[in-house]
C-alpha cells in the first residue's frame, strides 16, 4: 500500500466553483502534511503546509487534516483560470522522507 | 518563502556526452536536498537523497555511477547526467528542506533534459 493515495483526476470546474482535492494516507506516524501545485514543466510550488488535526487557511486555500480517517483535503474557493494546474498531497514522517501523491490534473474552465 | 534555484531549465545535448545541473539554495542553508525525475503526467520520483559533505544515498535502480551527485556546500548540489542516452531524456528537480526540523520542502524550476 502506497504512503500516499490522489486521484488523479482529470478535475475540471467551471470558473468560481469551490474545488475539493482529496488524499489518503496510510502510515500514522507523526507527520506533516503539505499541498503543492505543479504548473506544466515546472518544479512544484509549496502552497499549504499542515500538521495538526482541522483546517488552516490562506486566502482562497483551505487546507483540511482528519487524522482519525487518515484524510487530507484541499479547498479551493473562487476558482480561477489561473488555478489551473496539478495538484500534489506530501506527507512528512519522522526522519527525513517525504511521500507524494501522484497528482491531480485541475482545469478552470473561464 | 525559501528560494531554490536550479539551472539550466532546458538542455539538450548529444548521446555521449555529460551534463550537469545546478540546485542552489539563494537564502537559506541547505544541509539535504533531494533529487527528483518526472515523466510526463506523473508524479515525482525520488532519485537520491543529496547530505552535505557526504555521498548521496541513491534510490533502488538508480545508478549512481550514471547520475553523479555532489553536494560541495550548504547551497548547492550538483547532479550530473554522465554518457546520456535518448531514455534519459527526462524532467529533474532539485528541493531542499528548511525548518526546525525540516518539515518544509522547497523545489527548483526543474531542468528538462533532451538527448538527441
Amino acid at each position: 500500500q502506497k504512503e500516499v493515495e490522489q486521484d488523479p483526476g482529470p478535475l475540471s470546474v467551471p470558473e468560481g466553483a469551490i474545488v475539493s482535492l482529496n488524499c489518503t494516507y496510510s502510515n500514522s506516524a507523526f507527520q506533516y502534511f503539505m499541498w503543492y501545485r505543479q504548473y506544466s514543466r515546472k518544479g512544484p510550488e509549496l502552497l499549504m503546509y499542515t500538521y495538526s488535526s482541522g483546517n488552516k487557511e490562506d486566502g482562497r486555500f483551505t487546507a483540511q487534516v482528519d487524522k482519525s480517517s487518515k484524510y487530507i483535503s484541499l479547498f479551493i474557493r473562487d476558482s480561477q483560470p489561473s488555478d489551473s494546474a496539478t495538484y500534489l498531497c506530501a506527507k512528512k514522517n519522522t526522519g527525513n522522507q517525504f511521500y507524494f501523491g501522484t497528482g491531480t490534473s485541475l482545469t478552470v474552465i473561464p | 518563502g525559501a528560494v531554490v534555484s536550479q539551472h539550466p531549465s532546458w538542455v539538450i545535448c548529444k548521446s555521449g556526452t555529460s551534463v550537469k545541473i545546478e540546485c542552489r539554495s539563494l537564502d537559506f542553508q541547505a544541509t539535504t536536498m533531494f533529487w527528483y525525475r518526472q515523466f510526463p503526467k506523473q508524479s515525482l520520483m525520488l532519485m537520491a537523497t543529496s547530505n552535505e559533505g557526504s555521498k548521496a544515498t541513491y534510490e533502488q535502480g538508480v545508478e549512481k555511477d550514471k547520475f553523479l551527485i555532489n553536494h560541495a556546500s550548504l547551497t548547492l548540489s550538483t547532479l550530473t547526467v554522465t554518457s546520456a542516452h535518448p531514455e534519459d531524456s527526462s524532467f529533474y528537480i532539485c528541493s531542499a528542506t528548511r525548518g526546525q526540523t525540516n518539515e518544509k520542502l522547497f523545489f527548483g524550476s526543474g531542468t528538462q533534459l533532451s538527448v538527441l
